[in-house]
């Protein structure tokens, strides 16, 4: 298993401006993700990020709007740029083990998650 | 492309009774499902996975699935639940290939009435 922290824990933004979301894992990880759920909705994810290489984003999300950083194996930041309302939602990390074929086989763990309320 | 479908918002149970939580789900080659719970105000938590074998899997806080083929259905199940499981279950399909992405459902909301 894997401990995973997240900072903040929530914050009310406003509008125009950024939001950094830390990601501590408390064990090295190939993989990390990044998620949004938005109010009532599943999660969905915004992109893949792993260690030394650039993140990789899903379609519709982009690098201008959510830069990522993966400095090293236990730590990333998803950074929401130029808020909007319609960014409101809780962020989430996770984490995956193992890599290539064999990390399908394996359970994701989550951070608590970061409540973003943008006014 | 991958998915799964959670065709019911909300489950209501009472208390000691059975409980299911149903997932359909719609993959090319091999399924690699799993099932999470989210409690209110926190992150998600692995309940269990099936990725091959015993087509039913044992997981945490008594909880167990039952793969099943031809209906391409992974429903979670409870023999007896408890006011405590009343929260948000979400069923999640590998996105595919040598990754493990997830693809998950719409979430169903569990109410155990006591």
């Amino acid at each position: 298993s894997a401990v995973i922290s997240q900072k903040p824990s929530r914050d009310i933004c406003q509008r125009g401006t950024s939001l950094t979301i830390q990601c501590q894992v408390d064990s090295q990880v190939t993989m990390m993700f990044w998620y949004r759920q938005q109010p009532g909705q599943s999660l969905t994810l915004i992109a893949t990020a792993n260690q030394g290489s650039e993140a990789t984003y899903e379609s519709g999300f982009v690098i201008d709007k959510f830069p990522i950083s993966r400095p090293n194996l236990t730590f990333s930041t998803l950074t929401v740029s130029n808020l909007s309302p319609e960014d409101s939602s809780i962020y989430l990390c996770s984490v995956g083990k193992g890599q290539g074929a064999s990390s399908s086989y394996n359970e994701q763990f989550f951070g608590p998650g970061t409540r973003l309320t943008v006014l | 492309a991958q998915s799964v479908a959670q065709p019911e918002d909300q489950v209501n149970v009472a208390e000691g009774n059975p409980l299911t939580v149903k997932c359909t789900y719609s993959v090319s080659g091999n399924p690699y499902l799993f099932w999470y719970v989210q409690y209110p105000n926190r992150g998600l938590q692995f309940l269990l996975k099936y990725i091959t074998g015993d087509n039913l899997v044992k997981g945490s806080y008594g909880f167990e699935a039952e793969f099943n083929k031809s209906q391409t259905s992974f429903h979670l199940k409870k023999p007896s639940a408890l006011v405590s499981d009343s929260a948000l279950y979400f069923c999640a399909v590998v996105q595919g290939g040598a990754t493990n992405k997830l693809i998950f459902g719409t979430g169903t909301l569990l109410a155990v009435q006591p």
